[in-house]
């Protein structure tokens, strides 16, 4: 069956320290792959997304960047972290064609 | 635009009451409809979706019928607990894109007091 595992769970980092976030995705093939931010009583907002090794599209003009260095991996990265960075962050994946999302159990980061 | 319109809320019941949250969504073509849920401190989870007009999906005792004559799809169960306390998001897909592209509703936050 198909997985998705996202870490870390919580994150508490200083303003302009660099951040890396894991997502992993299991018993699937050539996954489409999202990032979503939620801030706090806020909806969703999409980050990126990508539909092949290296292939990553961004939404929105962002402090972060996104990586896929292997099918079922993606992650989600900044250099210098802002305030404003703070909320939590979901991974998602689907089967191209179909419809819906998976979603990870989220990081929630506060950036301090 | 492709669109999703729902009543933010925050909804407050009783246990054992009816709740409905409206749903309508402005799309071109023929979408997907799905509802997902996040409880607290979780990521979404995937409730309930229909493919094509007149469906109905269920789950959990949460109901929502395709309309596509009203282009709406609210989410109602007949007695909700305590445990449905969460917030609910309504979202579309299917609208042709490279991607899957979903759009998603802002959410309406449910609390239900025993």
């Amino acid at each position: 069956s198909q997985t998705i595992h996202q870490w870390p769970a919580t994150l508490v980092q200083p303003v302009g320290s660099p951040l890396s976030l894991e997502c992993t995705v299991e018993g699937t093939s050539n996954p489409n792959l999202y990032w979503y931010r939620q801030a706090a009583g806020r909806g969703l907002q999409l980050l990126f997304y990508s539909i092949g090794i290296g292939q990553i599209s961004s939404e929105v003009p962002q402090n972060l960047s996104a990586s896929r260095p292997q099918d079922r991996q993606f992650i989600l990265s900044s250099k210098k972290l802002l305030l404003s960075d703070s909320g939590f962050y979901l991974c998602a994946w689907s089967v191209p064609g179909a419809s819906g999302y998976t979603f990870g159990s989220g990081t929630r980061l506060t950036v301090v | 635009g492709n669109s999703v319109t729902q009543m933010e809320g925050p909804v407050t019941l009783s246990e054992e009451a009816f709740l409905t949250i409206n749903c309508t969504y402005t799309a071109t073509g023929y979408p997907s409809l799905f509802w997902y849920v996040q409880y607290p401190g979780e990521g979404l989870q995937l409730l309930l979706k229909a493919t094509k007009a007149d469906d109905k999906g269920s789950n959990k005792g949460f109901e929502a019928t395709y309309r596509k004559e009203t282009t709406s799809f609210h989410l109602e169960k007949g007695s909700v607990q305590v445990s449905d306390s969460a917030v609910y998001f309504c979202a579309l897909s299917g609208l042709g894109t490279s991607y899957d592209k979903v759009i998603f509703g802002p959410g309406t936050s449910l609390s239900v007091i025993p």
